[in-house]
């Protein structure tokens, strides 16, 4: 079974722009997490999706916003890209609950805002 | 509210214990430990849920205090491929509330 996958797996964007980001969870799993993880905070709560909705939001501004496809594939997007949004961008995905279930991570992508 | 882990970093010998420490202020379902090795996505350990036994694989084991909202990871005999960083995932009630990590605990064996 393949695991979870991310793409791409490094970006190098400027203050100012967006990106678009992307996820793809094991084959039968619903639920979608992202994370922001940045040296010294650990693994920050983004969002997470079910069945192409959104169940849970962490405290990040509105810049940063996703979505899941009907196939449980997920995007988040960043607008107005800022310095402190460098960090590593991790997606999980789980068979139902987040909260209760098995995590499997992704490889994650490496973000860098010059 | 993020969990708090103790200690944050730790240095251990081959063949020596550990016990790291996950406390949340808020009532718990269910708490995950995770290890992640540098350059590497983080590996699921176990998940220990409320009403639960005690969990163990080989010489790593963990255990959860529902009355206190804590969880302590137990490494015994500690091996150098032990070495990485160490996160609790604490949830609440599935469906309703996400899974919130801690820092993490930094743990290095050297041998």
């Amino acid at each position: 079974k393949a695991g979870v996958t991310q793409t791409p797996r490094y970006l190098i964007k400027t203050r100012g722009q967006q990106v678009t980001l992307s996820c793809s969870p094991i084959s039968g799993h619903r639920s979608v997490s992202w994370y922001q993880q940045t040296p010294g905070q650990g693994l920050q709560f983004l969002f997470e999706y079910f069945s192409e909705t959104q169940r849970n939001k962490g405290n990040f501004p509105g810049r940063f916003s996703g979505r899941q496809f009907s196939n449980s594939r997920s995007e988040m997007n960043v607008s107005t890209l800022e310095l402190g949004d460098s960090a590593l961008y991790l997606c999980a995905s789980t068979v139902g609950s987040g909260s209760t279930d098995t995590q499997y991570f992704g490889p994650g992508t490496r973000l860098t805002v010059l | 509210q993020q969990p708090v882990q103790s200690p944050q970093a730790v240095i251990l010998r081959e063949g020596e214990d550990a016990v790291i420490n996950c406390s949340s202020s808020k009532a718990l379902y269910s708490v995950h430990w995770y290890r992640q090795k540098h350059g590497e996505a983080p590996v699921f350990l176990m998940i220990l849920l409320k009403g639960g036994e005690q969990k163990g694989h080989e010489k790593i084991s963990a255990s959860f205090n529902e009355k206190k909202q804590q969880s302590s990871l137990y490494l015994t005999a500690s091996q150098l491929s032990y070495s990485g960083t160490y996160f609790c995932g604490t949830g609440g009630l599935p469906g309703n509330t996400p899974l919130v990590f801690g820092k993490g605990t930094r743990l290095s064996v050297i041998a």
